[in-house]
């Protein structure tokens, strides 16, 4: 079965700027979260969306945000991009009903500059 | 690819040793934990789980072992390769049965040939 879809691959973009991802998850599975890996921090939790409702969000400011829609694809986004935005986004999915099993696609690198 | 990490703890190991990399988990409340592994310029990938009921579970060549009382998970890679060179992560997930992944800072395992 396909995996989990992330574009694009790579971005580069201006301070100030606002930026589009797109996850796509394996067919079936009804919950997207997005992480984001930084060398300094780490991976860290964003948000999940389950049935196109935001279920869990981590500790970030609100310039970042997302949405799934009714197939399950999800989209995040950045406004008013910082330098320290700059990483890599990723997102994994599952069936999200505490069957486990999460897959992560490849991720997008967000360079801002 | 980007490096995953600056200043990760490293393990070095010659193929075909045993590895054991070491990981302390943060939340008591946690009842799934996950092994990934990343290689660079890709998406975590599943190496094998466990949960909070039991103490030990085996894959293929890798072991999980589950210390709850000290909260601490151990992988064990034996015979390692050195295509297992990489970043190892520890996930752990907590009963909210929301799919949010806590985890671990990584640890780059190099193996050399």
């Amino acid at each position: 079965k396909a995996g989990v879809t992330q574009t694009p691959r790579y971005l580069i973009k201006t301070r100030g700027q606002q930026v589009t991802l797109s996850c796509s998850p394996i067919s079936g599975h009804r919950s997207v979260s997005w992480y984001q890996q930084t060398p300094g921090q780490g991976l860290q939790f964003l948000f999940e969306y389950f049935s196109e409702t935001q279920r869990n969000k981590g500790n970030f400011p609100g310039r970042f945000s997302g949405r799934q829609f009714s197939n399950s694809r999800s989209e995040m986004n950045v406004s008013t991009l910082e330098l320290g935005d700059s990483a890599l986004y990723l997102c994994a999915s599952s069936l999200g009903d505490r069957s486990y099993g999460y897959t992560f696609g490849s991720g997008t690198r967000l360079t801002v500059v | 690819g980007e490096s995953v990490g600056l200043h990760l703890p490293t393990l070095s190991v010659q193929e075909g040793d045993n590895s054991i990399i070491n990981c302390a988990y943060s939340n008591s409340a946690s009842d799934y934990f996950i092994w990934y592994k990343q290689e660079s310029g890709k998406g975590p990938q599943f190496i094998i789980d466990i949960r909070s009921n039991m103490d030990k579970r085996q894959g293929q060549r890798v072991t999980v072992l589950l210390n709850k009382t000290v909260k601490h998970l151990s992988l064990q890679i034996a015979a390692t390769q050195p295509g297992d060179s990489a970043v190892y992560f520890c996930a752990e997930n907590m009963r909210s049965g929301y799919s949010t992944l806590t985890f671990g800072k990584g640890t780059m395992l190099l193996v050399s040939p």
